[in-house]
């Protein structure tokens, strides 16, 4: 079975500085990638996903993510950090063209200190 | 376009009482629904999902259930609430072609005194 894993739980990052946010999965194919972000008490937004071609994809926001496959990776970045950032960010992951369910990380809290 | 309604935002019910959480889906048709849990600091954990009206797949034995009494209609239901129901409840919707991610709601945060 397909699994996700965001290595960090927490991240603090001063606003304006860059930002990545690591997720790794374990698949023996390409899967299908996304990132979503939450905010307390909200529901969780869609940020990007990746399919196929560009490995490297923008998303809402100013976010991008790079999918490399030779390291099974689909890391999260932001050159510029805002205050409206701090929120819990979740990498997922489908697999096969019809996947009926995703799996999920468990998350990254990005805090984001003035 | 789609929208996902989810109701109710916050709820309290004592332990013992029955659950019923709400979600319903429109401008689409067929497609697959999603119940999620989110327990603090425990990520997310998928309940059930539906891909069709009357097709149910639990993923997690335990005291909720679920039905899809029509094509886009998602309920998620319980006989009698244990303390351990506590938490904040995901309903997401999934288009069946290919590239959909999911659409989430805005969540019920459901606490069982």
């Amino acid at each position: 079975a397909q699994s996700v894993t965001q290595p960090d739980i927490h991240i603090t990052v001063s606003e304006g500085a860059s930002l990545e946010l690591r997720c790794n999965y374990s698949y023996g194919a390409t899967p299908y990638l996304f990132w979503y972000v939450q905010s307390p008490g909200q529901g969780l937004q869609l940020l990007l996903k990746y399919f196929s071609g560009d490995t490297l994809v923008q998303g809402i926001k100013g976010f991008e993510a790079e999918f490399k496959r030779s390291q099974s990776s689909f890391n999260l970045r932001k050159p510029s950090v805002h205050w409206s950032d701090a929120a819990e960010y979740f990498c997922a992951v489908g697999v096969g063209s019809g996947y009926s369910t995703l799996t999920f990380g468990k998350g990254t809290m990005l805090l984001v200190s003035p | 376009s789609q929208t996902i309604h989810q109701w109710p935002a916050t709820l309290v019910q004592p332990v013992g009482s029955p659950l019923s959480l709400e979600c319903t889906v429109e401008g689409t048709s067929n497609p697959n629904l999603y119940w999620y849990r989110q327990a603090a600091g425990r990520g997310l954990q998928l309940l059930f999902y539906s891909v069709g009206i009357g097709q149910i797949s639990s993923e997690v034995p335990q005291n909720l259930s679920a039905s899809r009494p029509q094509d886009r209609q998602f309920i998620l239901s319980s006989k009698k609430l244990l303390l351990s129901d506590s938490g904040f409840y995901l309903c997401a919707w999934r288009g069946t072609g290919r590239g959909y991610g999911y659409t989430f709601g805005s969540g019920t945060r459901l606490t069982v005194v």
